[in-house]
């Protein structure tokens, strides 16, 4: 079955830097796009940004510009989330997702996030 | 950023009972908005995608409905393993934005 699993959970200090990790697995890695997400404790979900396993083309979520980095590796099916000059604000729940997506007709494309990987718990505390 | 606000919050409810979450959007997203379910320590789920399409696997007892600005989800005879938080998402334009999450506990 279509799987992502992420990287265990992650104390950092400020200023530090934090890689999480989501492989993946059940289905032709190239095909589809892989999100990440965060939640942080009493916060709604937050997209941070988008990767391209075709090309490694990532986008970022203006919030996070110059601070995230999203690669992959294929020959591992693997994506990656880095980031960086973390602050308290930062601690969270980070979730990589798929990009599900479905051609309803007329030229509509509808797209939602599934399956999730299990979330890594990120606190950053000095 | 569309900003997506839902309501209520949190709301009380029994084993049976029908319930109804809204969603607004800050500007018209047309039929893109998603719901999800989302319970402790697991990752969310998608229920339906396209404002009133069931992902498959799902239980018919959730449907939604809506366009434009405004978006409902209904689950009809709630069951046990339906408490949980629930958050719809806009798949219109990037980036992609949720509610703040309505909670549904037990009654």
């Amino acid at each position: 079955q279509v799987q992502l699993v992420q990287s265990g959970a992650e104390v950092k200090k400020p200023g530090a830097s934090v890689k999480v990790s989501c492989k993946a697995s059940g289905y032709t890695f190239t095909s589809t796009w892989i999100h990440w997400l965060r939640q942080a404790p009493g916060q709604r979900l937050e997209w941070m940004g988008i990767i391209n396993p075709n090309d490694g083309r990532p986008t970022y979520a203006q919030r996070f510009q110059g601070r995230l980095t999203v690669t992959m590796d294929t020959s591992t099916t693997t994506v990656y989330m880095e980031l960086s000059r973390l602050r308290s604000e930062d601690t969270a729940v980070y979730y990589c997702a798929r990009d599900q997506s479905h051609y309803q007709g007329s030229g509509t494309y509808y797209d939602w996030f599934d399956p999730w990987g299990q979330g890594t718990l990120v606190t950053v505390s000095s | 950023d569309i900003q997506m606000t839902q309501s209520p919050s949190s709301l009380s409810a029994s084993v049976g009972d029908r319930v109804t979450i809204t969603c607004r959007a800050s500007q018209s997203i047309s039929s893109y908005l998603n719901w999800y379910q989302h319970k402790p320590g697991k990752a969310p789920q998608i229920l339906i995608y396209g404002a009133s399409y069931l992902q498959s696997g799902v239980p018919s007892r959730f449907s939604g409905s809506g366009s434009g600005t405004d978006f409902t989800l209904t689950i009809n005879s709630l069951q046990p393993e339906d408490f949980a938080t629930y958050y719809c998402q806009q798949s219109y334009n990037t980036p992609r934005t949720f509610g703040q999450g309505t909670k549904v506990e037990i009654k």
